[in-house]
């Protein structure tokens, strides 16, 4: 069974762009949440997404947005990049959505490089 | 609320010797707690959980780690390193329905000496 896909691996945008990231989970799950991690603040939830629906969102500004499509497979999008927007982003997926006991299973992550 | 506190946020070991990385939580109610490893330019994949029942829990690649309530601790162990075990580890608290519900550690960078 193939893993979480997400891609690109890396990208380089500049101030002002925008950026769209994708995802596709694990075949069958239909749970998806995206991170944002860098070394001063770690790792910090974005949003999960389930049947296509956003249940859950973490402390970021409006700029972060995400969908999800009927098939699980979700985007991300930043819009007006900021340096500090800089990060590796992990998508993970989990089966339902994600109980306290339940597994994700994670991506390898897009690196995004902001300039 | 819940938080998540890694102690030491490198460790170095030499290969064969034991490797302790620890972890202390705080959580309003019953915690689900994690510990993962991120090698380098990878996701985190998932070394072992602690749900309900027995509180000494044995993960993947001979890693163990045990609940213990009353010190709000989860420390990660592993009776002899390998080289291959150099990598990032985190400790995560699950307190509730929802990925959002995760609190991450900062992460602890294990280094193996040969």
């Amino acid at each position: 069974k193939a893993g979480v896909t997400q891609t690109p691996r890396y990208l380089i945008k500049t101030r002002g762009q925008q950026v769209t990231l994708s995802c596709s989970p694990i075949s069958g799950h239909r749970s998806v949440s995206w991170y944002q991690q860098t070394p001063g603040q770690g790792l910090q939830f974005l949003f999960e997404y389930f049947s296509e629906t956003q249940r859950n969102k973490g402390n970021f500004p409006g700029r972060f947005s995400g969908r999800q499509f009927s098939n699980s497979r979700s985007e991300m999008n930043v819009s007006t990049l900021e340096l500090g927007d800089s990060a590796l982003y992990l998508c993970a997926s989990s089966p339902g959505l994600v109980l306290a006991k339940n597994i994700q299973y994670f991506g390898a992550g897009t690196r995004l490089s902001v300039l | 609320a819940q938080s998540v506190t890694q102690l030491g946020s490198h460790v170095s070991v030499s290969e064969g010797a034991l490797v302790l990385l620890r972890c202390n939580y705080s959580s309003s109610v019953p915690p689900y707690l994690f510990w993962y490893v991120q090698y380098p330019n990878q996701g985190l994949q998932l070394l072992l959980k602690y749900t309900t029942g027995a509180t000494l829990v044995k993960g993947i690649n001979g890693f163990e780690a045990e609940f213990k309530k009353s010190e709000t601790s989860f420390h990660l162990t592993k009776p002899s390193a390998h080289m291959s075990d150099a990598a990032e580890y985190f400790c995560a608290v699950r307190a509730g329905l929802g990925a959002g519900k995760s609190t991450f550690g900062d992460g602890t960078t294990l280094t193996v000496k040969p």
